[in-house]
């Protein structure tokens, strides 16, 4: 069956650190992956979007790597800070679909 | 803000009720979306529109009913729902229906007694 497969607990890291989340999927050849992030009650955000000939997209203290062999896909912010705490999703368009299959998020805490 | 507000934020309903959710977007997009969230669960994508005509059904409940006036505006009827309803429903757009970014609404939270 087809799955995208985010880091269900939460990640705590100390303020300053680098935070890596993690989506793998299984059963897609996705066109493109694209990461949000998502605060409490609020909808999603969006962050980076990288293409399937793309190995690495950054913007700010944010970079993404797509490996399409691995089926995954890391997110880095470098530099954490407590503002960066929130909820990032991973979502993926199938190759042939204009639409998007979301994973069901990592929560990041990062301490002061 | 995205440029897409949601209306109501909150939502108590009964059964038998029926109540609309109401979408509008300011960013001259072409598609529009509804996706539910449920807890511990990823978006479900629900409806699409594209330039108005609906696109996609993912075998959602005809308890639920969409409905696209035009392209800055979109509705999502709701009559006898279930508790199991009980959610946060988000909208998005996004320029055309393709594999642009998406934008999203602060969504509204439903719940069903």
């Amino acid at each position: 069956s087809q799955k995208i497969e985010q880091n269900s607990e939460a990640l705590n890291i100390q303020e300053g650190k680098t935070a890596t989340l993690t989506c793998n999927y299984t059963n897609y050849s996705p066109a493109y992956l694209q990461w949000y992030r998502q605060d409490p009650g609020r909808g999603p955000v969006f962050l980076l979007l990288i293409r399937e000939n793309e190995k690495e997209k950054r913007k700010e203290r944010l970079k993404v790597t797509f490996d399409t062999t691995l089926k995954q896909s890391l997110f880095h912010i470098t530099a954490s800070q407590p503002a960066d705490s929130a909820t990032y999703l991973c979502a993926l368009s199938p190759g042939g679909t204009y639409k998007y299959i979301f994973g069901t998020g990592t929560r990041l805490k990062v301490l002061a | 803000e995205t440029g897409v507000t949601q209306t109501p934020r909150h939502l108590v309903m009964g059964m038998t009720n029926k109540k609309s959710l109401k979408c509008e977007q300011h960013l001259g997009h072409n598609a529009m979306y509804w996706y539910k969230q449920s807890a511990k669960k990823p978006l479900e994508l629900m409806f699409v529109y594209s330039l108005e005509e609906r696109v996609e059904n993912n075998s959602v409940p005809s308890r639920f009913s969409p409905e696209c006036p035009n392209s800055s505006h979109l509705f999502l009827h709701l009559h006898t729902l279930q508790p199991e309803d009980s959610a946060l429903y988000l909208c998005a757009s996004s320029p055309v229906r393709g594999r642009e970014t998406q934008y999203f609404g602060p969504g509204t939270r439903l719940l069903v007694l």
